[in-house]
């Protein structure tokens, strides 16, 4: 199976800062990578897929980028709902694995 | 508008089996393959297995291969996930998703059931 690796597994972080998160593949993925947003008690929230192209509905702070083996997704300007947990989710493989996750909170 | 609705949470004893529906609205069912993802209590998303909608196909991870069953009833648009030899650590929130197209991003999610195993 395909292994993606997030960093970091946490982070603090203020309202306004700029954020990134990083995910790694343990095989190129090519520009198979998507984004996920978890807030708690809630079902996941698609934000990018296909490494950089933003869902519909979501703000345009957030941004992804990176192909093969190393991603990155970025949040300019952090806002108080972006407070949650994120996920990295491979689908270049029929067996599909998430990374194991970067929890954001408030510094 | 898409959407779908999961069957309520579920308490089961170690070794009994448990079965998940996940009823779609909103679009054509056959036409997305859905897929099936469990959260252990403060844990990451662990994804199970796929179900093509259309023809039925399934694929499961190694790691439930032997346990878990993906079927559907096209008639009632809805899609089961059945875990059997339940043990402590399956306890979870169980959630189906729908794939999109050859990029096969997860789009809509359910809201999740809670199983819970304990004797």
């Amino acid at each position: 199976d395909i292994q993606l690796t997030q960093s970091p597994s946490s982070l603090s972080a203020s309202v306004g800062d700029r954020v990134t998160i990083t995910c790694r593949a343990s095989q190129s993925i090519s520009r198979s990578l998507n984004w996920y947003q978890q807030s708690p008690g809630k079902a996941p929230k698609l934000l990018i897929y296909a490494a950089s192209h933003l869902q519909s509905g979501v703000p345009s702070r957030f941004s992804g980028s990176g192909s093969g083996t190393d991603f990155t997704l970025t949040i300019s300007g952090l806002q108080p709902e972006d407070f949650a947990s994120y996920y990295c989710q491979q689908s270049y493989s029929t067996l599909r694995t998430f990374g194991q996750g970067t929890k954001v909170e408030i510094k | 508008q898409v959407h779908f609705v999961q069957s309520g949470a579920e308490v089961k004893k170690p070794g009994a089996s448990v079965k998940v529906s996940c009823k779609a609205s909103g679009y054509t069912f056959t036409s997305h393959d859905i897929h099936w993802v469990r959260q252990a209590p403060g844990q990451s998303l662990e994804w199970m297995a796929w179900i093509n909608a259309g023809n039925g196909d399934t694929q499961s991870s190694k790691k439930f291969q032997s346990r878990v069953t993906i079927t559907r009833d096209t008639s009632a648009s809805t899609a089961y996930m059945e875990l059997d030899s339940l043990r402590s650590e399956d306890t979870a929130v169980y959630y189906c998703a729908r794939s999109v197209g050859a990029t096969q991003y997860f789009d809509f999610w359910g809201q999740g059931t809670l199983v819970t195993v304990s004797s």
